[in-house]
């Protein structure tokens, strides 16, 4: 089963921040948080990855509260091309490489 | 740098026959893993391959599920007597293989329908 919990689904207007909460309060101390989506049952896009410290790149940013229970994957400025399922994971790959998907966040990114 | 390239795209197959999915990761990427989406699912991996070796197959079904990864060529996911539960899109990833911290990267996936 899944670690991590995420709300079914949300809604965004065009051009404003997409903030996609998790909930993971029982990630191991040596585990990532990876952000996927997939976008309308293409294969899944890495989106970014963070272990502690807040991460951005050109996609996205990634918060992670100080004690790692949760963690907010923000898309600043959304476009319709950013309405998929968004998935939450936490990794290690020296655990074992097994990616557990749950069922996402359906993100509708509306005009 | 091509992507993860994953091909039938699509596939149809009648009960009893044997579906062929192949594989071939990024350039340089030595880790390939196979993944299974049923319709309205999440994805649930089957298999973790390394170059000529089968690393971890805990998700794969006992029976009629092989896969491979040749020292040349793709990998391949092996589906024989198919039936329609087996209908599904079948997806393939792969990475460096460093640690701990190393990125799947997805290709687009075979879209597998038994009739």
């Amino acid at each position: 089963d899944a670690k991590t919990t995420q709300p079914p689904s949300m809604d965004c207007a065009e051009g404003r921040a997409a903030n996609l909460p998790c909930n993971h309060s029982t990630i191991s101390g040596n585990e990532y948080v990876y952000w996927y989506r997939q976008i309308h049952s293409q294969g899944p896009q890495y989106i970014i990855h963070g272990l502690k410290n807040n991460e951005t790149n050109e996609m996205a940013s990634l918060i992670i509260t100080e004690d790692r229970k949760s963690s907010t994957l923000i898309l600043p400025h959304a476009t319709l091309r950013d309405t998929a399922v968004y998935y939450c994971i936490s990794y290690n790959a020296g655990n074992n490489r097994k990616l557990i998907w749950g069922l996402g966040t359906s993100l509708a990114v509306n005009p | 740098n091509a992507g993860v390239m994953q091909n039938p795209r699509h596939l149809v197959r009648r009960r009893g026959q044997e579906a062929r999915l192949r594989c071939s990761p990024m350039k340089g990427h030595s880790h390939v893993y196979w993944y299974r989406q049923l319709p309205e699912e999440g994805l649930k991996f089957m298999v973790y391959l390394q170059k000529e070796n089968i690393i971890d197959e805990s998700g794969m079904p006992k029976e009629r599920f092989s896969a491979e990864f040749p020292k040349e060529g793709p990998s391949i996911l092996r589906i024989q007597q198919v039936v329609r539960g087996d209908s599904a899109a079948y997806f393939c990833a792969s990475s460096p293989g460093g640690l701990p911290a190393e990125t799947q990267y997805f290709g687009p996936g075979t879209r597998l329908l038994v009739l």
